[in-house]
């Protein structure tokens, strides 16, 4: 089965800090794509980040970073010099082979940002 | 500025009524999807299309319909027959199955 798992529902970080929102996920595939989203209040789902599976560097978007262990099939997203616009959901999620290539998503990670 | 625009943002269904939520994309993308996300889970899906005139049923499909007759247009349409129709749904699409997919601003259904 393709599975998402985020071990963390709710993080905190003072702002300017460094946090690292972890995610593991199980695949039988060789070749995929994950990514990374982001839910603010607003509810938009809005992608912060994509690693394609046989690039082994890691991904960079700016302050968002991601750490990719195949291996491992672990995939955290690391955010640097937080920012108060940064509180929000954030979910890992990966196309599945099947369903249209449907997204599957983890439960979410709640990230709170303080002054 | 390309994207995909759903409507309306917020919409309450009486009992026994069928409502249509409205989903447009120009972005050129051949797949379209249709997710419900309720609190504390994460998102489900209802529908996919992958091409004009051709949608399958995704993990929870059951009180719900949709049409592909255009490219653009992606509508779900929520039966009476979905007896717990309250939830946050939003529509994507991508260009092809592996690639990231686009959402929009999402519909909150709610139940008068």
């Amino acid at each position: 089965a393709q599975t998402v798992t985020q071990s963390q529902p709710e993080m905190s970080v003072q702002e300017a800090e460094t946090v690292t929102l972890s995610c593991t996920y199980d695949t039988s595939e060789s070749d995929y794509y994950l990514f990374w989203y982001k839910q603010p209040p607003s509810r938009q789902m809005i992608l912060v980040i994509r690693q394609e599976a046989y690039k082994q560097q890691n991904a960079t978007e700016n302050r968002f970073s991601v750490n990719f262990q195949k291996a491992a099939k672990s995939f955290s997203l690391k955010i640097s010099d937080s920012q108060l616009g940064d509180a929000a959901m954030y979910f890992c999620a990966f196309p599945s082979y099947n369903q249209g290539g449907k997204l599957i998503f983890g439960q979410g990670t709640e990230l709170s940002v303080k002054p | 500025d390309g994207g995909i625009t759903q409507s309306p943002k917020y919409l309450f269904r009486k009992e026994g009524q069928n409502v249509t939520l409205s989903c447009e994309q120009n972005l050129n993308h051949d797949a379209m999807y249709w997710y419900r996300q309720d609190p504390g889970q994460g998102l489900r899906l209802i529908y996919y299309s992958q091409i004009v005139n051709d949608f399958q049923k995704g993990d929870i499909a059951e009180g719900y319909s949709v049409s592909r007759e255009k490219k653009e247009s992606f509508p779900l349409t929520v039966t009476s027959a979905q007896k717990n129709p309250t939830a946050f749904y939003l529509c994507a699409s991508s260009t092809r199955g592996n690639q990231p997919q686009h959402f929009g601003d999402g519909t909150r259904l709610s139940i008068l």
